[in-house]
């Protein structure tokens, strides 16, 4: 158990819906990145925020948006959803900025239908 | 040309066998390196992290950094079933720089 929490696990939706994802990092970590992983495909890097602040932005959609909340979980809102955002959703977090070792949480999984 | 190259598999081997994963990148500044395990479906969990050069060894699994050559190995020893899985490498160039990822080996152990 990594310490990093994901709600929820499985996620359901349409075309067009919007949902959000919910991440809890590991206690004391002050960085949370979200990734993208599709069927059989690598990480993608979304975006990461570091105590509340966004920090670096990957290949996030313009549809998807992100924050980090003072209690330092965060959430990752995904709207006008397509098909092809089908995907796990992780949230990993790390004690600083970047560049150290991140644990990754048990991933979201999202069905578009 | 990606920053870090790591060839997506996948990669047969019989149980008992050493594996050697590896990774090339291109940026000489890299100076820590990770190893990551994901099995199907889950999340990826760390398995080694080394700084610089040099090798470091963690029961079965042996890292290994190569900086004049920009490569990276990871060696399982004795490999299992149980370690068949997806490695993903993945470097940075200090504590405030993001992690670059490699696409990930995927890795099948036979009985």
């Amino acid at each position: 158990d990594s310490g990093v929490t994901q709600t929820p696990k499985h996620l359901i939706t349409a075309t067009g819906q919007r949902v959000t994802l919910r991440c809890s990092p590991r206690s004391g970590d002050l960085s949370v990145y979200w990734y993208q992983q599709s069927l059989d495909q690598g990480l993608q890097f979304l975006i990461q925020y570091y105590n509340g602040e966004e920090r670096a932005k990957g290949n996030i959609l313009e549809r998807f948006s992100a924050q980090q909340f003072p209690d330092l979980h965060s959430e990752l809102n995904l709207s006008s959803l397509e098909l092809g955002d089908s995907a796990l959703y992780f949230c990993a977090s790390s004690a600083r900025r970047g560049g150290e070792t991140q644990y990754f949480g048990p991933g979201t999984r999202l069905l578009v239908l | 040309q990606k920053e870090v190259e790591q060839d997506p598999g996948p990669l047969s081997v019989p149980e008992g066998a050493i594996v050697s994963l590896n990774c090339t990148y291109s940026n000489s500044a890299f100076q820590y390196f990770m190893w990551y395990r994901q099995y199907s479906r889950k999340g990826p969990e760390l398995l080694m992290y080394t700084y610089s050069s040099g090798n470091k060894e963690d029961g079965r699994f042996t890292a290994q950094v190569d900086k004049s050559s920009k490569y990276i190995s990871l060696f399982i020893r004795d490999s299992q079933p149980s370690d068949s899985a997806t490695y993903l490498c993945a470097m940075s160039e200090n504590s405030n720089y993001q992690l670059i990822w490699g696409a990930g080996t995927k890795l099948i152990i036979k009985p």
